[in-house]
């Protein structure tokens, strides 16, 4: 079992542009949640996919957004970056049953 | 809305001390609780979670008990060891959001010397 993985590790872009996180989450689940990590701080909540539609969204603004896929794996793009979207960007995978999260690795961003 | 209150870090113990970090919370009805323990460089590992009030959770020889007069879920560990220096995050999933966001708190750093 691969558990969730995510894609790439690291990325630098620079401010305004655009950036796309994929992840694939562990086999047999089929939501998917995103967090945003600043450094030293603890993960906070940007949205969670289910069925290919978002179906929770933390306090983020639209230049977040994300997609779900048939195979349930996810991408996180985000818009006009700026400098305080530098953060480690998580993905959780769960089960609709089970709901209990599991996290992959992590990428990190850093906008210059 | 949700919130949760650690301790702050970090947190610097000699190896076979006792371990206590601290966390409190705010939210409506009742909660599940939970540790994740991040490794340098690594996602997040569930630790352990209780989902009612009075529940023990336990792994790896850690413990927290869900303690809703206090809305507290403090984690102990008896002995520690140097390979469980990491940051600590206490978190809860709470009615509000369908229990499907984790609310963390901003996290308490363990460092174990030999």
């Amino acid at each position: 079992d691969a558990g969730v993985t995510q894609s790439p590790t690291h990325l630098i872009k620079t401010r305004g542009q655009q950036v796309t996180l994929r992840c694939s989450p562990k086999s047999g689940h089929d939501t998917v949640s995103w967090y945003q990590q600043a450094l030293g701080q603890g993960p906070q909540f940007i949205f969670q996919y289910y069925e290919e539609e978002e179906r929770q969204r933390g306090n983020f603004p639209d230049r977040f957004s994300g997609h779900q896929f048939p195979n349930y794996s996810s991408e996180l793009n985000v818009n006009a970056l700026l400098l305080g979207d530098s953060a480690l960007y998580l993905c959780a995978s769960s089960s609709s049953r089970v709901n209990e999260q599991f996290f992959g690795p992590g990428t990190r961003l850093t906008v210059l | 809305g949700n919130s949760v209150t650690q301790m702050e870090g970090p947190v610097t113990l000699s190896e076979e001390a006792f371990l206590t970090i601290n966390c409190t919370y705010t939210a409506t009805g009742y909660p599940s609780l939970f540790w994740y323990v991040q490794y340098p460089g690594e996602g997040l590992q569930l630790l352990l979670k209780a989902t009612k009030a009075d529940d023990k959770g336990s792994n790896k020889g850690f413990e927290a008990t869900y303690r809703k007069e206090t809305t507290s879920f403090h984690l102990e560990k008896g002995s520690v060891q140097v390979s469980d220096s990491a940051v600590y995050f206490c978190a809860l999933r709470g009615m509000d959001t369908g229990r499907r966001a984790l609310t963390f708190g901003s996290g308490t750093r363990l460092q174990v010397q030999p």
